[in-house]
């Protein structure tokens, strides 16, 4: 069975960084490409960032771009997103999302990790 | 960039009745890289079709997806309980940023 177990989340103050992390287990991590996904309170979906199971494409929204970092640990079967420069409206739930083989639709998500940034 | 959007924004249905959501894009979505998601308050969101008409593991063919080029539909042939929920499109086409739709709110009549 596939899991996919965020953690990381928290209350930041404007300016300030967080780590998210996504422990994958119940299928083979360094063959799939994975996507970070939020959802800002009572709001819709809004795709954050992409990469592949081998980690050599990497795409981001532009509006986390050069602020946010994607990476991968495949002998760790982990998932990261470094989250620098925080500003309120970066305040949402994070999903860590696997794709299916050859495709970049999202078949499995965790739970979901909050992030609040407020002074 | 694809910007996709979502008809009507809530539909109000009993149970046994038939659903249609509308997503539209504005620009083809190459090779019908759409998908549709479903997600219930409090929880992550459920794939159920993707390359616009094939149902994921596990979804019931109730649902149902069509389309190709810029309009899609998804179709729940007889709305049950559990699908009354908030739905949502993406295109994942070949290139950046894999938008989502604003989403369409199925609720009981």
């Amino acid at each position: 069975e596939v899991q996919l177990v965020e953690s990381g989340g928290g209350l930041v103050q404007p300016g300030g960084s967080l780590r998210l992390s996504c422990a994958a287990s119940g299928f083979t991590f360094s063959s799939y490409s994975m996507m970070w996904v939020r959802q800002a309170p009572g709001k819709g979906l809004e795709w954050v960032s992409y990469i592949t199971g081998s980690g050599d494409t990497i795409y981001y929204a532009d509006s986390v771009k050069g602020r946010f970092t994607i990476s991968r640990d495949n002998a760790k079967n982990s998932l990261y997103l470094q989250m620098n420069s925080l500003r309120a409206e970066d305040t949402a739930t994070y999903y860590c999302t696997k794709c299916l083989p050859m495709v970049r639709a999202l078949d499995s998500w965790g739970q979901g990790t909050l992030v609040t940034v407020s002074s | 960039e694809i910007v996709l959007t979502q008809s009507p924004g809530t539909l109000s249905l009993s149970p046994g009745e038939r659903a249609t959501l509308s997503c539209r894009a504005s620009q083809s979505v190459s090779s019908s890289y759409l998908a549709w998601y479903q997600q219930k308050p409090g929880q992550a969101p459920r794939l159920l079709i993707y390359g616009a008409s094939t149902r994921a593991t596990g979804i019931p063919d109730r649902f149902s997806g069509s389309g190709s080029g810029t309009d899609f539909i998804l179709t729940i042939s007889r709305l049950e309980a559990e699908d009354f929920a908030v739905y949502y499109c993406q295109q994942y086409s070949s290139s950046p940023p894999f938008t989502f739709g604003p989403g369409t709110r199925v609720d009981i009549k």
